[in-house]
């Protein structure tokens, strides 16, 4: 079945401690985002990435970093997470060909940084 | 960067009618995507409507869209209790930077 998986669903942190939320897809997709969506605010893009070693910033990376070692996996990492990075969290993938740039979303991963 | 605002914020109807949410943007598209979401979970796409299209159809769902007007509307056809969900147009240039989303009508379909 294709799919984003992310992992965790939900994690309550504090203030300070490093985390990786991570996101892989099984459909061979070059493209990678992740957003974060709050309430009044809609989604908005953090980073992106084209393809494996190839990542550039969305609109909100500040306190963010992601890597793409490999082209299926996409890991998010909050090297000192703080509570307005308390959010809800997608993960998507896409195609660059017929497809359009439909995105395939995770189910999403609800953060808490406390 | 291009946004989609969606109208309502939110709307309320009965099981059976009919739903139409509506979408303006900013600057000029390529295409236009519709998603749905339901509580908490993962946006799913639902239609994509091209630049050079005016209407599109897939089941109870209708998307049209007017260039002139940078605007598009979603019609969902005798609703269900299944569509209460959140539903955001979308749009983007097809590259690898993803899509811009509106803030959502968020859709109560009364039994």
């Amino acid at each position: 079945e294709a799919q984003v998986t992310q992992n965790p669903r939900y994690l309550i942190t504090v203030t300070g401690k490093k985390l990786t939320v991570t996101c892989s897809q099984n459909m061979n997709h070059e493209y990678m985002s992740w957003y974060r969506q709050d309430p009044g605010l809609g989604l908005r893009q953090i980073y992106y990435s084209m393809n494996v070693e190839v990542t550039d910033k969305g609109d909100v990376p500040e306190g963010y970093k992601v890597s793409r070692k490999e082209k299926r996996n996409f890991p998010l990492i909050l090297e000192s997470p703080s509570p307005n990075q308390t959010s809800l969290y997608f993960c998507a993938s896409s195609s660059p060909g017929l497809a359009k740039n439909i995105q395939y979303f995770g189910a999403g991963t609800r953060l808490s940084v406390l | 960067s291009q946004q989609g605002e969606e109208d309502p914020q939110a709307l309320s109807i009965q099981e059976g009618e009919n739903a139409t949410m509506n979408c303006s943007y900013k600057t000029s598209i390529n295409n236009l995507q519709w998603y749905r979401q339901n509580s908490g979970r993962g946006l799913v796409h639902l239609i994509l409507i091209r630049s050079n299209e005016r209407e599109k159809h897939s089941g109870r769902l209708r998307v049209t869209l007017d260039t002139s007007k940078k605007s598009s509307s979603l019609l969902i056809t005798a609703s269900r209790a299944a569509d209460t969900a959140s539903y955001f147009c979308a749009t983007g240039g097809g590259g690898a930077d993803g899509l811009t989303f509106g803030k959502g009508t968020h859709l109560i379909i009364q039994p």
